[in-house]
């Protein structure tokens, strides 16, 4: 069973506070690692796709490196702001070269001004 | 523009009617998807068609029942409609199956009540 952990489940924090949330997966037969933030009432967006071991991949404020020795990934916000509430998900393809992706529950941050 | 489509938004309806949901991509991709959002918050991956093909079809009820007129077009009909089916659905997109590292882009979801 191919099991996508996000932890925490939630966060709240402060506006200006920075943040991270963390993704595991198995690392064994690493392939991609897809992050996509989810904000309510709207569809989930692609962040990242992150595919080399020590990749780091930047978008705004928003940041995410992956270690896929150890299969986990971090997603960064610095200088969190209100409109970054959202869920925030990562993905990892079930085998190689497929677009069927295992998604994890994700971490839902909830920044109060 | 609205790169992916569904209609309805929301879908109220009693057990043991047929209904369908609709899905258009504007983006050119080969690849459309229906996923459903459980009682978890998981996104499940049902099915995925490329250019009108069949690809992935994921243990779901012979109740649902997808259809690709083209490859622009991904519907889904639900026969016999029951109480677990009420979900959200979501129709997504991407350009092709065939690798691990296109994102896929999402349409809003439907919301589906089954009374």
């Amino acid at each position: 069973i191919l099991n996508v952990e996000q932890s925490p489940q939630s966060l709240h924090v402060q506006e200006g506070d920075s943040t991270n949330f963390t993704c595991s997966f198995p690392s064994s037969n690493f392939y991609a690692l897809h992050w996509y933030r989810w904000e309510t009432a709207k569809s989930p967006e692609a962040l990242f796709v992150m595919t080399l071991n020590g990749d780091e991949k930047k978008k705004g404020r928003i940041s995410a490196t992956l270690n896929t020795k150890e299969g986990y990934s971090y997603l960064y916000i610095k200088g969190s702001q209100p409109e970054d509430s959202a869920t925030y998900l990562c993905a990892f393809p079930k085998s190689y070269n497929t677009d069927k992706l295992i998604f994890g529950t994700g971490t839902r941050l909830q920044v109060f001004p | 523009d609205t790169a992916v489509s569904q209609t309805p938004k929301y879908l109220v309806t009693q057990m043991g009617n047929d209904k369908s949901i609709k899905c258009e991509q504007n983006l050119g991709h080969d690849t459309m998807y229906w996923y459903k959002q459980d009682s978890k918050k998981f996104l499940k991956i049902m099915f995925s068609y490329n250019n009108k093909e069949l690809i992935i079809n994921e243990t779901v009820p012979n109740r649902f029942s997808p259809k690709s007129p083209d490859k622009a077009h991904l519907n889904l009909h639900i026969n016999s409609l029951e109480l677990g089916d009420s979900a959200v659905y979501f129709c997504a997109s991407s350009l092709s199956r065939r690798s691990s590292y296109n994102e896929q882009f999402f349409g809003p979801g439907t919301r589906l009540t089954v009374l």
